[in-house]
């Protein structure tokens, strides 16, 4: 079964500052990674994706992250943020699908709670 | 506009009385699925269904139904809405047939959201 831990439940900056959130998985089999964004009130917006290629992703509002295979893990980064990126972000990860047994099921991350102070 | 649209969004209910809420996609995709997202859980899958008529329990199914008559519609159905219930709820979907890797054809797509409060 596959799992998701984000090593973090809060993560506090301030203005400008960079920041990273950690993602660990555990998975025996290939994976897909996402980064997803839950600004307060709202539903979940997709941040980023890795399916396969680069090992670097590029997502919106300026975050990227990193699939390290070896490490297992999917950080997520962004140099310098912004107020306006307070919000949860949540890790998931999924199977690519197509064998037996495979739900597609997204699994996530408990989120982590990153607060951007002036 | 392609979206999964929930509702109602919010809804206040009392135990015992049995709710829907309902999930459509204008996307003509194969899979669907329900989550719940509750405080320092994360989101927890529900059921979900590959096509129509096809569905099956996921992590967290005690207390809900679903049903999968048409291709676009995947209600979630409480019989019997109890206080461990109230929580936020997202209905998401995505194709399953076609696509190439790095397509859209692997990613979930998330509705709004429906905040359930059960007292």
């Amino acid at each position: 079964a596959q799992s998701v831990t984000q090593l973090d439940s809060q993560v506090p900056v301030f203005e400008e500052a960079p920041v990273e959130l950690r993602c660990n998985y555990s998975s025996s089999v290939s994976v897909y990674l996402f980064w997803y964004v839950q600004y307060p009130n709202q539903g979940l917006q997709l941040l980023l994706k890795y399916l396969s290629g680069s090992t670097l992703v590029k997502g919106i509002n300026g975050f990227e992250a990193e699939f390290n295979k070896s490490q297992t893990s999917f950080h997520l980064r962004k140099p310098s943020v912004h107020i306006s990126d307070t919000a949860e972000y949540f890790c998931a990860v999924s199977d690519p699908g197509g064998g037996g047994g495979s739900n597609y099921k997204l699994t996530f991350g408990k989120g982590t709670l990153l607060t951007v102070n002036p | 506009e392609a979206q999964v649209t929930q509702n109602p969004r919010y809804l206040i209910t009392v135990t015992g009385k049995k709710l829907t809420v309902t999930c459509s996609q204008n996307m003509n995709h194969e899979y669907m699925s329900w989550y719940r997202q509750d405080p320092g859980l994360g989101l927890r899958q529900i059921y979900y269904s590959m096509n129509v008529e096809v569905t099956d329990k996921g992590d967290v199914p005690e207390g809900y139904k679903v049903s999968r008559k048409e291709k676009r519609n995947f209600p979630l159905i409480l019989e019997s809405p109890s206080p461990n219930q109230t929580s936020l709820y997202f209905c998401a979907s995505r194709r399953l047939l076609g696509g190439h890797v790095g397509s859209g054809a692997n990613v979930l797509t998330f509705g709004a959201g429906s905040r359930l409060t059960v007292l």
